[in-house]
């Protein structure tokens, strides 16, 4: 079973809709983040959390909300979706040591379009 | 404005050659370097990093190699290997600002040629 569960993995939806990706781990770790990847990209950060009472927004956090409803859980919402957020989202957790040794580990991804 | 850059969309090697990735970045501030492999329908994968204390570090056939006064580090596959061709994405971030955000250059698609 994988560590960072990532559903839906595909999503086709319609502008104006609610959206919600959900990001489960087994991992125990405490840092939970939430990236998009648009074509030809790198990943940019939407949020992050600490833990279950942190919550931060990252560089493009603008049209989104996330909620942490436990260690393990950390949901990504587009309250009204739009088309210009059509794009991969990826779910990824660190240790909170953040030491080299303890790098984010990733989901493989939700493939989200919106038309 | 980008502060990590990977300045070559793509790069074929032949097989059981070399393959070196470069990476550059604009932040002085970034002290913590990371290289991420991906594959299609899939997430990056870790593979290595290296902090702003050294100047390279090793993990079998991958060395990352950082050149601080030139803002510049680079991946080094040897040798490589058809299973290697992925996309690479280098990422920096700023252990101290305790964070532990990263920022992520647009990736280098890798291919390797049997």
């Amino acid at each position: 079973d994988a560590d960072v569960t990532q559903t839906p993995r595909n999503r086709i939806t319609k502008t104006g809709k609610r959206i919600m990706l959900e990001c489960s781990q087994t991992k125990g770790h405490d840092r939970m983040y939430w990236y998009r990847q648009d074509p030809g990209l790198g990943l940019r950060l939407i949020y992050y959390s600490f833990d279950v009472k942190d919550i931060n927004k990252g560089e493009i956090s603008d049209g989104y909300s996330v909620s942490r409803q436990a260690q393990a859980k950390f949901s990504l919402s587009l309250e009204s979706a739009i088309p210009n957020q059509t794009a991969l989202y990826f779910c990824a957790t660190s240790d909170p040591a953040g030491t080299e040794d303890q790098p984010q580990h990733f989901g493989d991804g939700t493939r989200l379009s919106i038309l | 404005d980008q502060q990590v850059k990977q300045n070559s969309p793509s790069l074929s090697v032949q097989e059981g050659r070399i393959s070196i990735l470069n990476c550059d970045y604009t932040n002085s501030m970034f002290d913590y370097f990371l290289w991420y492999k991906k594959y299609p329908a899939e997430g990056p994968t870790f593979l290595i990093s290296i902090s702003s204390i050294k100047d390279k570090n090793e993990d079998g056939r991958f060395t990352v190699f950082l050149n601080k006064s030139a803002k510049h580090l680079s991946l080094h596959i040897v040798p490589s290997q058809p299973g290697d061709s992925a996309v690479y994405f280098c990422a920096a971030s700023v252990l101290g600002a305790g964070s532990y955000q990263l920022t992520f250059g647009k990736g280098t698609k890798l291919s390797v040629i049997p």
